[in-house]
């Protein structure tokens, strides 16, 4: 059964840098998307990249995706504190359900 | 255009007892989801419904179940509740399933002692 998967479990930079999130998954997909939750609180969506797509942006996000490897990963530029967050990619698991995994919990130091 | 919002934010039950969790849904949206995210999880999907009917279910008990109104707003159920079903209950709204973007609400927090 489909489930998404993140990579590191937990990340620590400073403010400013860059911060990578990979994310694979089980069965092909026709989309994939990603979310944001912060502290235990709902799951915002950041982005839904087509499997038609190889790199879709928004502001600072950048977000990539290779079905051959099925994987994605997420890419946050110039981090500010305020990106301290859990990140989860989201591949659907059949027409009606995401399926999430741990998420990476991403810590930005000012 | 109102978000969607969950009640209660926060709610402490006993062993064995039944609660009830309630999910109004963005305005528009006609399709409702619920998932369960225990301490240091991912969300897990429990059910969905789509126009009133429950539109598919994930790994959970019959005693977990749901409803949704005419106005698109959803319960979530649980009976005999255990020790395990502490987690953070997730709700989320959609113009459709999984392929679609989800509008999650904050949450409701629920204790089983």
């Amino acid at each position: 059964s489909q489930q998404g998967e993140e990579d590191p479990q937990a990340l620590s930079i400073q403010e400013g840098e860059n911060a990578t999130m990979n994310c694979s998954y089980k069965t092909s997909i026709n989309n994939l998307q990603w979310y944001r939750q912060n502290s235990g609180r709902g799951l915002v969506h950041l982005i839904l990249i087509r499997s038609n797509e190889r790199e879709k942006h928004s502001g600072r996000l950048r977000v990539t995706l290779d079905t051959s490897k099925k994987s994605s990963s997420l890419l946050i530029t110039a981090s500010r504190a305020a990106d301290t967050a859990s990140y989860f990619c989201a591949p659907p698991g059949g027409n009606y359900k995401l399926t999430f995994g741990k998420g990476t919990l991403l810590t930005v130091n000012p | 255009e109102t978000g969607v919002t969950q009640s209660p934010t926060h709610l402490i039950k006993t062993r064995g007892q039944q609660v009830t969790l309630r999910c109004s849904s963005q305005s528009g949206h006609n399709t409702v989801s619920w998932y369960q995210q225990a301490l240091g999880q991912g969300p897990q999907f429990i059910f969905q419904y789509y126009r009133e009917e429950e539109n598919g279910r994930g790994n959970f008990p019959p005693r977990f179940s749901g409803l949704q109104f005419p106005n698109y707003s959803s319960e979530l159920n649980v009976n005999a509740l255990e020790l395990d079903d502490s987690a953070l209950y997730l709700c989320a709204s959609s113009l459709g399933g999984g392929e679609r973007e989800q509008f999650f609400g904050p949450g409701t927090r629920l204790t089983v002692l």
